[in-house]
């Protein structure tokens, strides 16, 4: 069972590149969300979606974007990266928002 | 707003010590609680939950009680493993509608030593 999928696990980019991080569940989930790690601060939510079509805004969505336009995908948008988007990214899934929920292995991305 | 307060790490065992990892929290009404593990290059696990005061999750020899009345919800185990060398989360999902995304705690790295 392949549960979800990020992609690349390693990503380094220069100040004010754009890139696209990809997140893919292939367990029917309707509730998906992006998660970025910072030592001593935990898990913060960036944005999640109930469903497809449908997105809403996190503890700290500025500098990301996201769409859900199929079940399946939620990809994460870094319009212009910043050095303080230096962090671990998680994709997460779950059937419901009251759901247990599915985490990917992440994805390490640094910006210079 | 919903918080979550853990013990600073991290912490080192030696194999078959006791464990505890203390956790507390700040919400409205009664949120459902939970312990995520993640183990090195992985991802979160779910560990155990509780979503009534007074329940214990349990799991892997893991066990938490959701206690009401001090607002904790610590995690315990009676003879560590290296296996069971993590980072350890403590999370709350809020009880009110429109609230139920889930609230991390920093985490609690945890070292267990042969």
């Amino acid at each position: 069972n392949a549960g979800v999928t990020q992609t690349p696990k390693f990503q380094v980019l220069k100040t004010g590149q754009s890139m696209t991080l990809q997140c893919a569940q292939d367990m029917n989930h309707e509730y998906m969300s992006w998660y970025r790690q910072d030592p001593g601060m935990g898990l913060r939510l960036i944005h999640y979606s109930v469903g497809a079509g449908i997105t809403d805004q996190g503890e700290v969505p500025n500098g990301y974007n996201v769409s859900r336009s199929t079940t399946e995908d939620f990809p994460l948008r870094l319009l212009s990266a910043a050095p303080s988007q230096t962090s671990v990214y998680f994709c997460a899934s779950s059937r419901g928002t009251n759901e247990k929920l599915f985490f990917g292995s992440g994805t390490q991305l640094s910006v210079l | 707003g919903d918080s979550v307060t853990q013990m600073e790490g991290p912490v080192t065992l030696s194999e078959e010590a006791f464990l505890t990892i203390n956790c507390t929290y700040t919400a409205t009404g009664y949120p459902s609680l939970f312990w995520y593990v993640q183990y090195p290059g992985e991802g979160l696990q779910l560990l155990l939950k509780a979503t009534k005061a007074d329940d214990k999750g349990s799991n892997k020899g893991f066990e938490a009680t959701y206690r009401k009345e001090t607002t904790s919800f610590h995690l315990e185990k009676g003879s560590v493993q290296v296996s069971d060398s993590a980072v350890y989360f403590c999370a709350l999902r809020g009880a009110n509608f429109g609230n139920e995304k889930l609230t991390f705690g920093t985490g609690t790295r945890l070292t267990i030593i042969p």
